[in-house]
């Protein structure tokens, strides 16, 4: 079973900023299949970015991810006040299980 | 507009049972693998069971297998989670959420969730 780590935890910065998010997983991600999503407070989590690139429909192109195999990030060009929130990868292939990372949570400095 | 409204939640005592739903619109159904997802308070989420658009495959995490029993009506559009055995540690939001229609999709369309809260 892939276990998905986020890191780091918390990231505190500043609205302009450029936001780096890290996934990492136990064993290669086939295909590419990894998400990410936003989640508010008080709100369910929303769909940002799948098959490791690809932005989901109507997402800010400032919102980016790359990676493959085993390592992935998501990447916020420039930090907008509405960006504040909790990031969760996904990894959603034929495991037969939907594992989710912990979650990293981008703060205001 | 794809819409998913779970109802269900609600405050039930450890050993329990409780019966969530999830009523789908917007979108063909029965085209669609659903999943269950919870959140307890304060942490991450976490995926709780599967089940495909018509062939019946199911699908659970470890922490639910054999007290939880996902299922769903297609002619009703609708997505049901059966939880017995209720732990203290099944206290979360559930949500309901799209999976594919076809090869390789995340969960794309969520609800807003159902509250179930368990005492001990």
């Amino acid at each position: 079973e892939i276990v998905l780590t986020q890191s780091p935890d918390t990231l505190s910065l500043s609205p302009g900023e450029r936001a780096t998010l890290s996934c990492r997983a136990s064993q290669s991600v086939s295909g590419g299949h990894l998400a990410w999503y936003q989640q508010k407070p008080g709100q369910a989590p929303r769909l940002l970015i799948y098959g490791a690139s690809s932005r989901a429909p109507g997402i800010p192109d400032r919102f980016s991810g790359s990676g493959s195999g085993t390592a992935f990030t998501l990447t916020i060009s420039r930090l907008e006040p509405e960006d504040f929130a909790v990031y969760y990868c996904l990894h959603y292939g034929r495991s037969h299980t939907w594992p989710f990372g912990q979650g990293t949570k981008v703060d205001i400095k | 507009e794809v819409q998913l409204v779970e109802s269900g939640g609600g405050l039930v005592q450890a050993g329990g049972s409780l019966r969530l739903s999830c009523a789908a619109s917007g979108f063909t159904f029965s085209n669609y693998e659903m999943n269950w997802v919870r959140q307890a308070p304060g942490k991450g989420l976490e995926w709780v069971s599967y089940i495909a658009g018509s062939d019946g495959t199911i699908y659970y995490a470890a922490s639910v297998k054999g007290r939880f029993t996902i299922s769903r009506d297609n002619a009703k559009d609708s997505l049901y989670l059966h939880m017995n055995s209720l732990r203290a540690d099944d206290t979360a939001v559930y949500y309901c959420a799209r999976g594919a229609s076809s090869g390789w999709y995340p969960l794309d369309f969520w609800g807003q969730g159902t509250v179930v809260t368990v005492s001990s």
